[in-house]
Formats: C-alpha cells, sequence, structure tokens
C-alpha cells in the first residue's frame, strides 16, 4: 500500500466553523507533513511530524492546529479561518532514512472558507 | 531562502518532442526531487537525485544535477499527451525528516 489517504476531498466552511482534515498512511513512514498550495503556486510547508512529534512549525497561525494521534494518522483542526486560508491542503509521509526521502502526496482536501 | 526557481514557466510542445525543464536553488542540499502534479491534485514523485550524483535515468526521464551551479534540469523524452501536467523542482537540506522547498513550477502542455 504507498498510497495516502486525505479526506474530505471537498471542504466548504464559515469563518466561524470548526472542522478537521483527515490524513492517513500505513507504509510504516515515520515523517508526515502537511502543505498548503494557493492557485498556480507551488506548495508550502506548515508543519512536519517526526515519529508523533512536532518537529517543524513554518509559523503558520493558530487557527491551524495539527495533531499526529499515532504514526498512520495525521490531522489539522481548523478554527476561525479567513477566506485567504481557502486553498488545496496537501498531506505527505516519508521515511526518515537520510537520502531516501521522497515525499508520497495525498489527493489533498480543497478548503473553500466563505 | 533555498526556494528554487524554475524555466520556464510554461512550455508548449508537440507529442514525441523532448522536454527540457530547469531548475535553479540558492543554498547546499542533500537532494533535489522532481515531483509532477496534475490538475491541481496530489503530487507524484518521479526522481530523487543526491548531491554527490551527476545524472540519473528513470525510464523517459533524465534528471542532471550541477551542485557547483546549484542547477538541475529534467528531460522528458518523446513525450505523451499524458505527460501533460506542472513539473516541481524540491529541494531538501535537512536531514532525517524533510523540509521539501519547491520551486514555482513548470506548467507543460503536450499537444496531440
Amino acid at each position: 500500500d504507498t498510497e495516502v489517504t486525505q479526506t474530505p476531498k471537498h471542504l466548504v466552511m464559515g469563518m466561524t466553523n470548526k472542522k478537521s482534515l483527515k490524513c492517513e498512511q500505513h507504509m510504516g513512514h515515520r515523517a508526515m507533513y502537511w502543505y498548503k498550495q494557493k492557485a498556480k503556486k507551488p506548495p508550502e510547508l506548515m508543519f512536519v511530524y517526526s515519529y508523533e512529534k512536532l518537529s517543524i512549525n513554518e509559523s503558520v497561525p493558530s487557527r491551524f492546529s495539527p495533531e499526529c494521534p499515532n504514526s498512520s494518522l495525521l490531522n489539522l483542526h481548523l478554527h476561525a479561518l479567513q477566506p485567504e486560508d481557502s486553498a488545496l491542503y496537501l498531506c505527505a509521509s516519508s521515511r526518515m532514512a537520510l537520502g531516501q526521502n521522497e515525499a508520497f502526496f495525498g489527493q489533498g482536501t480543497r478548503l473553500t472558507v466563505v | 531562502s533555498q526556494q528554487g526557481e524554475e524555466d520556464p514557466q510554461a512550455l508548449s510542445i508537440q507529442e514525441g518532442e523532448n522536454a527540457t525543464m530547469n531548475c535553479s536553488y540558492k543554498t547546499s542540499i542533500n537532494n533535489l526531487q522532481w515531483y509532477r502534479q496534475n490538475s491541481g491534485r496530489g503530487l507524484v514523485h518521479l526522481i530523487l537525485i543526491r548531491s554527490n550524483e551527476r545524472e540519473k535515468h528513470s525510464g523517459r526521464l533524465r534528471v542532471t544535477l550541477d551542485t557547483s551551479k546549484k542547477s538541475s534540469s529534467l528531460l522528458i523524452t518523446a513525450s505523451r499527451a499524458a505527460d501533460t501536467a506542472s513539473y516541481f523542482c524540491a529541494t531538501d537540506a535537512t536531514q532525517g525528516a524533510q523540509k521539501l522547498v519547491f520551486g514555482q513550477g513548470t506548467r507543460l502542455t503536450i499537444n496531440p
């Protein structure tokens, strides 16, 4: 199984809503990532989890809250988002071995904040 | 920032022709990777080249890396309509869990 599964595929939420994005992988990868991608732009790193611990936070606003319940799951909790947060949110995973770090990406969640 | 710059931003060629995309970056790296993205969905890993490698092949793909010039190129030979996608280079300068920094991407269109 070389898949990273993200749910939901599409999400529309109001600025006062609380929602969560979910990501799952069963490749035994111990590094998991959240990226944000705006239209016609490259993905931008948000968070990195290594062995279920948050290792990188790229100065992401606190309205985005990541969680890694176990080595296979990664969540992104959303609260009080702004319309400019509308984007494609991509989850990825990789092995921790140096030089073998190809990332496997999910299909993303297309988020629209209204 | 070690963010890569890619050129061209857009490339349109006929099916069967070769496509070459270039990537430049700013800092020392452990490896450089190329990814493909169709229609704004997930990225698919194509090839990884380590900093001590100069060239790598995978099927119709050929990647070169010149660390002295901090640049890389991706060549797709005998292009097909299915190769139409956006292509991104991504650099990794970290140990263990990686912090991939993506270039701006090249939008490749293969005309039948």
